[in-house]
């Protein structure tokens, strides 16, 4: 199984400002997506992040908003831009497992309040 | 990925078994049925996946109907911590984390 370790574990933030999360992962992964969970809602997808190509956006969801970082195999950042109180949502990285089972490990999640 | 049509909620009492349906009746010949729960204020955790077969792990046990159109987990033990967000997600295993994940059932568990 996969660890992954996620900074920073929440934090509050002024409308305006940019915040970036890491992501650590304990293996090398190909593929690692994060993932926006609102306030009582589910999980929606925010992109894929690949190692040494730009990370894939769904719909909904633009690179100017949430620039991703993908260096290396074992890790990854998030990027939440101009933020504002709408931002506010757990953001959570996930990887798939190494043996292409399809087995999802997450982080814990990265809790952002904005102001 | 095919669509997933979970009740909202259930209640168990601790220490019996908990029958989590799932309906996935335009799931694809390729699709797994996977389960995930997120208990409080932590990440999602894989529960247990299969295609047509049931399986079974240390967590829980996947039934799936032959025509493949819904599945039911199983928690053959209920305790006060398995109390969390029962997710069930159809998709090829190679798109796993492209995967739509739904509403999800409210699994409460009661003393």
């Amino acid at each position: 199984s996969a660890v992954i370790s996620q900074k920073p574990s929440r934090d509050i933030c002024q409308r305006g400002t940019s915040l970036t999360i890491q992501c650590q992962v304990d293996s090398q992964v190909t593929m690692m997506f994060w993932y926006r969970q609102q306030p009582g809602q589910s999980l929606t997808l925010i992109a894929t992040a690949n190692q040494g190509s730009e990370a894939t956006y769904e719909s909904g969801f633009v690179i100017d908003k949430f620039p991703i970082s993908r260096p290396n195999l074992t890790f990854s950042t998030l990027t939440v831009s101009n933020m504002s109180p709408e931002d506010s949502s757990i953001y959570l990285c996930s990887v798939d497992d190494r043996a292409n089972t399809g087995e999802l490990f997450f982080g814990e999640g990265s809790r952002l309040t904005v102001l | 990925d095919a669509k997933t049509t979970q009740p909202t909620s259930m209640d168990c009492a601790e220490g019996r078994a908990a029958n989590l349906p799932c309906n996935h009746s335009t799931i694809s010949g390729n699709e797994y049925v996977y389960w995930y729960r997120q208990i409080h204020s932590q990440g999602p955790q894989y529960i247990i996946h299969g295609l047509k077969n049931n399986e079974t792990n240390e967590m829980a046990s996947l039934i799936i109907t032959e025509d493949r159109k819904s599945s039911t987990l199983i928690l053959p033990h209920a305790t006060l911590r398995d109390t969390a967000v029962y997710y069930c997600i159809v998709s090829p295993e190679y798109n796993a984390g492209k995967s739509t994940f739904g509403d999800g059932t409210t699994l409460t568990v009661k003393p």
